[in-house]
């Protein structure tokens, strides 16, 4: 059965400073990886995906992820936090069992220092 | 805002009692997914119905169901609702017209509570 790891419960970095989020995947095909971002309060919102093609994609808010067959990863990544960036980030990988839903990881919480 | 609302935004109510969470997709969305965010279970998916029809169902508790109306809203019944009920239920919605994935819109989520 297809999985998501993410073994980052809570991160901290100063504003300014770079980011990266792991995600690690099972899954015996080539997967459809997304990744999310929940702010307080709020529900969730897409930040990038990734289906085939270019293993490196680029997404909303200064984002970016890369998919590594070889390590099962789709690690997020930002070069320059802001506070607002500030969340929750879900890396999610889409199931083929029956119906295109989402099996989700179990979330990475972001706080930024000013 | 991305389009899809849920209402109410909050429910408080006890132990035992039937409550239904109401969710609208997008404009020209088919599918309607029902996720339940808890701290322990982290988010779940639950059921997913697909222009008026079931079509998988995940985690979902045999004292819950959905079903999605011809306008394409959907309604998710909790009954005899226990304290582990507690939790974010989200709605999302995808078009789902070609077989493959797209992109799924969630709405804001209602906080239930139960007591």
């Amino acid at each position: 059965a297809q999985s998501v790891t993410q073994p980052d419960i809570h991160i901290t970095v100063s504003e300014g400073a770079s980011l990266e989020l792991r995600c690690n995947y099972s899954y015996g095909a080539t997967p459809y990886l997304f990744w999310y971002v929940q702010s307080p309060g709020q529900g969730l919102q897409l930040l990038l995906k990734y289906f085939s093609g270019d293993t490196l994609v680029q997404g909303i808010k200064g984002f970016e992820a890369e998919f590594k067959r070889s390590q099962s990863s789709f690690n997020l990544r930002k070069p320059s936090v802001h506070w607002s960036d500030a969340a929750e980030y879900f890396c999610a990988v889409g199931s083929t069992s029956g119906t295109y839903k989402y099996i989700f990881g179990t979330g990475t919480r972001l706080k930024v220092l000013a | 805002d991305s389009g899809v609302t849920q209402t109410p935004k909050h429910l408080i109510t006890a132990t035992g009692q039937r409550v239904t969470l109401r969710c609208s997709p997008r404009s020209g969305d088919l599918s309607v997914y029902w996720y339940q965010q808890s701290l322990d279970q982290g988010l779940q998916f639950l059921i997913q119905y697909y222009n008026g029809e079931e079509r998988a169902k995940g985690n979902i508790l045999e004292r819950f169901s959905a079903q999605q109306f011809p306008d394409l809203h959907s309604e998710l019944n909790l009954s005899s609702l226990e304290l582990g009920d507690s939790a974010l239920y989200f709605c999302a919605s995808s078009v789902d017209r070609a077989e493959t994935y797209n992109e799924q819109f969630f709405g804001p989520g209602t906080r239930l509570t139960v007591l």
